[in-house]
């Protein structure tokens, strides 16, 4: 089992519709989620980050955490074309000691017109 | 500003060279990490450090080593590049909160 499972997508919406990303992770010790957007040829971009279950919005971006159900989710409303992308899940924990950060294989966004 | 900075963008390299990928944060950061990613497999994690002369495997250490002498700076070491180390390595640092990353390595080994 994968230690952060995204599906790879891809994941197409009309302009104007919530996307909704989703991701589960297997270490029950993880304190620590974020999603990150990641354009073609360019690096990772942090888009939030959250610790708390329970939901966090952000403009037009709400991150959903369920650590029962080891489940974190990220929502997108009002989808532009400009939110095309790879979106990727990333988990972080302290295990012995340090920070590990673990990414998923990331979810491909296409919003059509 | 936050940097991360890799040495190189681009790089060709041969088989059996040893190769040296260099990053540079200026943001006093503990933690450092190596991904290479790959079509369709994400970031997978190859080494992280989390202190000046430590380091930790990752989940892909084979083929590969790494350094950090200073704070500021984390190597990655390809022993003797081999073809299926051609990929896109990306390097990032982290204090307590979110990683940054530095603009990306494309190494192709020929």
């Amino acid at each position: 089992q994968k230690e952060v499972e995204q599906n790879s997508g891809p994941l197409s919406v009309p302009e104007g519709a919530i996307a909704s990303l989703n991701c589960t992770y297997s270490d029950r010790g993880s304190q620590s989620f974020f999603w990150y957007r990641q354009y073609s040829g360019k690096s990772p971009e942090l888009i939030m980050f959250i610790y708390s279950n329970g939901d966090k919005e952000d403009g037009r971006f709400t991150a959903q955490l369920n650590k029962a159900s080891q489940y974190v989710s990220l929502l997108i409303r009002d989808s532009q074309p400009s939110d095309s992308a790879t979106y990727l899940c990333a988990v972080s924990g302290f295990s012995g000691g340090y920070n590990k950060l673990i990414f998923g294989a990331g979810t491909r966004l296409a919003v059509h017109p | 500003d936050v940097k991360v900075t890799q040495s190189s963008r681009y790089l060709v390299k041969r088989t059996g060279e040893k190769v040296f990928l260099e990053c540079v944060q200026d943001m006093d950061h503990e933690n450092m990490f190596w991904y290479r990613q790959d079509p369709g497999l994400g970031l997978r994690l190859i080494y992280f450090s989390y202190d000046v002369k430590m380091k930790e495997k990752g989940d892909i250490p084979e083929g590969y080593s790494v350094s950090r002498e200073k704070k500021e700076r984390f190597s990655l070491i390809l022993e003797s590049a081999s073809t299926n180390q051609t990929s896109m390595y990306l390097c990032a640092s982290s204090g307590t909160t979110e990683a940054f990353f530095g603009q990306g390595t494309r190494l192709t080994v020929v």
